[in-house]
């Protein structure tokens, strides 16, 4: 089954403490970003990745990193979270930026403390 | 850079009755992509509008793009209970740039 698939689903964590949110795409698509979604803000976009080894910056990167080291990973890496940071994170994958249709991962609602 | 504006941020519906959200960018877009979000969902695709003035029909729902490519609609018509959710929009520049979305309610 073609999908996108986040980890962790949810997630309490503290101020500082160092944590990962995986995302992989099973679908060979070339295009991944990852986005905030906060009320009454819609869906900003946090970084961005055309391809491997190929990634920039979104609306709202700070304080979040990114690496496209395989084709249908791409993980969000908050090295130092803050509760600023706390949010509902998707993941979503597309064939290529311009090809349309964006598939979004489940979604991993984090909080931190 | 690009900005996505839409508008309701709200709508509450009665059932049967029809309604429109709209969306508007900052710079002309190359095309334009409508999502639907459950309520404790993820945003799933709808329909990409990609030349000018086009207009795309799914069953109740009317899609168009404006002649200048700035702006754009979704017209529902007759809503019914499983039209629930928030509505973005997404206007593709260099990158997808997403609407604050229209959450959407209908009173039976």
């Amino acid at each position: 089954e073609a999908q996108v698939t986040q980890n962790p689903r949810y997630l309490i964590t503290v101020t500082g403490k160092k944590l990962t949110v995986t995302c992989s795409q099973n679908m060979n698509h070339e295009y991944m970003s990852w986005y905030r979604q906060d009320p009454g803000l819609g869906l900003r976009q946090i970084y961005y990745s055309m391809n491997v080894e190929v990634t920039d910056k979104g609306d709202v990167p700070e304080g979040y990193k990114v690496s496209r080291k395989e084709k249908r990973n791409f993980p969000l890496i908050l090295e130092s979270p803050s509760p600023n940071q706390t949010s509902l994170y998707f993941c979503a994958s597309s064939p290529s930026l311009n090809t349309g249709e964006l598939f979004f991962g489940e979604g991993s609602r984090l909080t931190v403390l | 850079g690009q900005q996505v504006m839409q508008i309701p941020q709200y709508q509450h519906v009665q059932e049967g009755e029809d309604f429109t959200t709209y969306c508007n960018s900052s710079t002309t877009l190359s095309n334009i992509q409508w999502y639907k979000q459950r309520p404790g969902g993820h945003p799933v695709f709808l329909i990409q509008l990609v030349k000018s003035g086009e207009v795309k029909k799914q069953k109740r729902l009317t899609f168009q793009f404006g002649e200048a490519k700035k702006n754009s609609s979704l017209h529902i018509t007759a809503t019914q209970t499983t039209d629930v959710g928030t509505y973005f929009c997404a206007g593709d520049d260099y990158k997808l740039s997403f609407g604050a979305g229209t959450t959407v309610t209908v009173r039976a």
